[in-house]
């Protein structure tokens, strides 16, 4: 597609549910990126994907948190067990040698 | 790991006036490139410039990477420029991820 696609826009959750979150990058992209912005701060990595290579997970704040990428495009980020500190916008990215990152819009996700 | 340190961290503009805002960096860098968040929260992609000047209308970026500093300038300022500014770099050699600095919020008034 033309931009890096995520999906569910806005999610609501209650504390100790599982949540999973979507992105669809852009075609061609072999590099995809997650990221996380809590309120009014910056942006903290999470997990990032390569090709076929062993995704490079350090960012990953506890076991709670994982992804996966299915045939080197689209990418899930789950979240079990969800706390209220999970809450945040979850940023994609997919980036090319040329042009860097682009992101897209993210899920904001509350937990209550 | 590298540290992105942003400055002014917070500014005000009348609409019309011109800015820079800086980004400076720890270590070699292989990878930076400025963003905009609008107020919505929507990243934009403003330069990818890991060395040298760049111009996009308005907006130009220069980076000086042997002095590990980038700066952009944002001429005749409108009211949609509002958002806030981050430089985000990769350091030379290391795996892969972008690193964030905090920022520079930026509102345009009337």
């Amino acid at each position: 597609g033309a931009g890096v696609s995520q999906s569910p826009s806005n999610k609501v959750t209650e504390k100790g549910k599982d949540v999973e979150l979507r992105c669809d990058p852009i075609s061609g992209h072999t590099a995809l990126y997650w990221y996380r912005q809590s309120l009014g701060q910056g942006l903290e990595f999470l997990i990032y994907f390569q090709g076929n290579s062993a995704p490079d997970k350090s960012g990953l704040p506890s076991d709670r948190f994982s992804a996966e990428r299915t045939g080197g495009s689209v990418s899930t980020l789950t979240i079990q067990r969800t706390q209220q500190e999970d809450s945040a916008v979850y940023l994609c990215a997919s980036r090319s040698p040329s042009y860097g990152y682009t992101f897209g819009s993210g899920t904001r996700l509350t937990v209550v | 790991g590298i540290q992105v340190e942003q400055s002014p961290p917070d500014l005000i503009l009348q609409e019309g006036a011109n800015s820079t805002l800086r980004c400076n960096f720890s270590d070699s860098v292989n990878n930076l490139q400025w963003f905009h968040q609008n107020p919505w929260g929507q990243l934009i992609n403003l330069f990818y410039i890991p060395s040298g000047t760049k111009q996009n209308g308005r907006l130009s970026a220069t980076t000086v990477a042997t002095e590990r500093y980038s700066l952009l300038y944002i001429s005749s300022s409108q009211t949609t420029d509002s958002g806030v500014y981050f430089c985000a770099v990769k350091s030379t050699g290391t795996a892969s991820k972008l690193t964030f600095g905090t920022g520079t919020r930026l509102q345009v008034t009337l």
